[in-house]
């Protein structure tokens, strides 16, 4: 079975850093381009950024680039996402998703980061 | 900036016919993608590259696209297909992708 498990949202000072990680399992991780969506409770989905499957190529939304980053480990399975400089705009569950080149397919339960003084 | 335009609501009986639509300039040029997400549960890819369904997707969910709008279409809808859905696109130019406004579905 496909599987996505993210984990790391907890609660942070605005300012502050966050490590969140998706690890994957019942697929071949490294053939696959992978996203974070990000969703305020009650509001819209909004896309934050993607990876090619090797790792070398990465696009953020401008609302985060120049504060998150991402980053993979095909050895180890996992996604990551860097988080730094937070705001409390940035508060919003985090879902991973795979992207087989047919849309985003499937998705992890999310994790919920929340940046808060 | 890019932008989706979706109704944020729309209402039917069980049995008939949802539609939701999905505007935006890019869509002429680009795939479009939807994502039904219940209560408390991540999305689920409903629809994909306009109108292709995965398997496991019931049969009457249905895509379409003209010009800059696409169409997610829902027939004999069923209690379980309350719901959000989204859209969503991508920019070729950036590499980005987005969503679109979302739609919620009650079914009466």
């Amino acid at each position: 079975e496909v599987q996505l498990v993210e984990s790391g949202g907890n609660l942070v000072q605005p300012g502050g850093s966050l490590r969140l990680s998706c690890a994957a399992s019942g697929f071949t991780f490294g053939n696959y381009w992978m996203h974070w969506v990000r969703q305020v409770p009650g509001k819209g989905l909004v896309w934050v950024s993607r990876i090619d499957s090797g790792g070398s190529s990465t696009a953020y939304a401008d609302s985060v680039k120049g504060r998150f980053t991402m980053s993979r480990d095909n050895a180890k399975n996992t996604l990551y996402l860097q988080m730094n400089s937070l705001r409390v705009e940035d508060t919003a569950t985090y879902y991973c998703a795979r992207d087989p080149g047919a849309g985003l397919d499937p998705w992890g339960q999310g994790t919920l980061v929340t940046v808060s003084s | 900036s890019y932008e989706l335009t979706q109704p944020p609501s729309v209402s039917v009986s069980p049995g008939q016919t949802a539609r939701i639509t999905c505007s935006g300039d890019a869509l002429a040029n680009q795939y479009t993608y939807w994502y039904q997400q219940k209560t408390g549960q991540a999305p689920v890819l409903v629809i994909y590259k306009n109108s292709e369904r995965p398997s496991g997707i019931p049969e009457r969910f249905s895509g379409s696209s003209s010009g800059t709008t696409v169409t997610l279409t829902i027939s004999g809808v069923q209690a379980e297909d309350e719901a959000d859905y989204f859209c969503q696109s991508s920019d070729s130019s950036s590499s980005n992708y987005f969503f679109g406004t979302g739609t919620k579905v009650t079914v009466l």
